[in-house]
């Protein structure tokens, strides 16, 4: 079956550095999401990445390795408004499948401390 | 600013009743999710559609069922609402291939008295 894991919570000071990962047992793997959801509102894309490697986009980074299952987040310059819960998303076609689907990992709630 | 749009954002509703959210898009994507999240818990995948006429439930067993006649609406029906039904209600839409992230609309606050 299909599987994503990301820590739980994560502590960071505001002006730091944080790095969220994930990682995902799929098969069919057809590029991993990252989106930001603060609590109670919907979540609103941040980063995609498709081909192994990093994209930057801004104060954002995305990393994946598709050999390990692997990818992380890189935040940097750290905002006390960039407290919120970061998901990991998978789009992957089932083996037979008509077409891909987008799943979620539990997401990783990040507390941004003065 | 995503055009994907669901009603109503908060419900309460008694116990037995039917129900149906509704989720319109204008950017006329061909796929479209409803997602299940409870306070604090994950996104779980409960239907997704590919174009009209297709669905498909996903990994979470829901009670809902849905139906898609026209590409922009996709709305979600409960038959017989129950307190366990009681959970936030996401839908998201995308286009078929490529770099094409998926765009959420506000949700549905489902609360089953």
């Amino acid at each position: 079956g299909q599987n994503i894991d990301q820590p739980t919570e994560m502590t960071a000071t505001e002006g730091a550095i944080v790095q969220i990962n994930c990682t995902y047992q799929t098969s069919g793997f057809n590029g991993l999401f990252w989106y930001q959801q603060h609590a109670g509102e919907a979540p609103t894309f941040l980063s995609y990445n498709v081909l192994d490697g990093l994209e930057e986009k801004g104060r954002f980074s995305s990393f994946l390795s598709r050999s390990k299952g692997y990818s992380y987040l890189l935040l940097k310059e750290l905002q006390m408004k960039d407290s919120a819960s970061y998901l990991c998303a998978v789009r992957f076609r089932e083996y037979g499948g008509a077409t891909n689907k987008l799943i979620f990992g539990t997401g990783t709630l990040l507390a941004v401390q003065p | 600013e995503a055009d994907i749009y669901q009603t109503p954002r908060y419900l309460v509703i008694g116990t037995g009743k039917k129900i149906t959210l509704e989720c319109s898009q204008t950017m006329g994507h061909d796929k479209m999710y409803w997602y299940q999240q409870d306070p604090g818990m994950e996104l779980h995948l409960i239907h997704y559609s590919y174009g009209v006429n297709s669905t498909e439930k996903g990994d979470l067993s829901s009670e809902s069922t849905v139906s898609r006649i026209r590409t922009e609406h996709f709305p979600l029906t409960l038959e017989s609402a129950r307190p366990s039904h009681t959970s936030q209600y996401l839908c998201a839409s995308s286009e078929s291939e490529g770099r094409r992230e998926a765009f959420f609309g506000q949700g549905t606050r489902l609360t089953v008295v």
